[in-house]
């Protein structure tokens, strides 16, 4: 099947800095990527869709001005989550979508904020 | 609207043991249901899907059956291994992109 991949897999960051999470379709172009975030022991969030060149879509109670996304390209998509603090710590997971729509999903990315 | 309930765990069986794992779902239309694996630090991987009514998916022993006039999904394995120790996930995912996804059901097999 197809492979999605994210860098880095572990980040601890200090309070008040940017991360920058990359996830990447490997073989094959991804038109729409999603990104998810998953509380210890709790299922998977949609976070925001977000389309190869145009802005991303973000779920209701989801901080626009916090993660940013952008989906540059048709195989990476970014999450950086700008000035983050203990509460963002947590499992982000991207996904991607080609022209079959099967969703691929990625391996995660966690995230430390001390 | 869409949801998935899952059977809450975790599940702690001994190998060999029969599994199930019950997810009922609420949607609009016609949803397509998947069942997911996470293993221990891992992201999601498929395990099985079914597109349509009485429809069943199956993979590594896995089964569901997807039965619309319950609404349902139960994921079944005849004999489980200690390798199938992971968090399994239930969803849904009408038309279009999005998924809904169950809370996850923790499976512990011990030898």
């Amino acid at each position: 099947g197809a492979v999605v991949s994210q860098h880095p897999s572990w980040v601890i960051c200090k309070s008040g800095t940017s991360v920058k999470i990359e996830c990447r379709s490997l073989d094959f172009q991804a038109t729409t990527m999603f990104w998810y975030r998953q509380f210890p022991k709790q299922s998977l969030m949609l976070m925001a869709t977000s389309n190869e060149g145009s802005k991303a879509t973000y779920e209701q109670g989801v901080e626009k001005d916090k993660f940013l996304i952008n989906h540059a390209s048709l195989t990476l998509s970014t999450l950086t989550v700008t000035s983050a603090h203990p509460e963002d710590s947590s499992f982000y997971i991207c996904s991607a979508s080609g022209s079959r729509e099967t969703q691929y999903f990625g391996p995660g990315t966690r995230l430390l904020v001390l | 609207g869409n949801s998935v309930t899952q059977m809450e765990g975790p599940v702690t069986l001994s190998e060999e043991a029969f599994l199930t794992i019950n997810c009922t779902y609420t949607a609009t239309g016609y949803p397509s249901l998947f069942w997911y694996v996470q293993y221990p630090g891992e992201g999601l991987q498929l395990l099985l899907k079914a597109t349509k009514a009485d429809d069943k998916g199956s993979n590594k022993g896995f089964e569901a059956t997807y039965r619309k006039e319950t609404t349902s999904f139960h994921l079944e394995k005849g004999s489980v291994q200690v390798s199938d120790s992971a968090v399994y996930f239930c969803a849904l995912k009408p038309t279009g992109n999005q998924f809904y996804f169950g809370t996850g059901t923790s499976l512990t097999v011990i030898p």
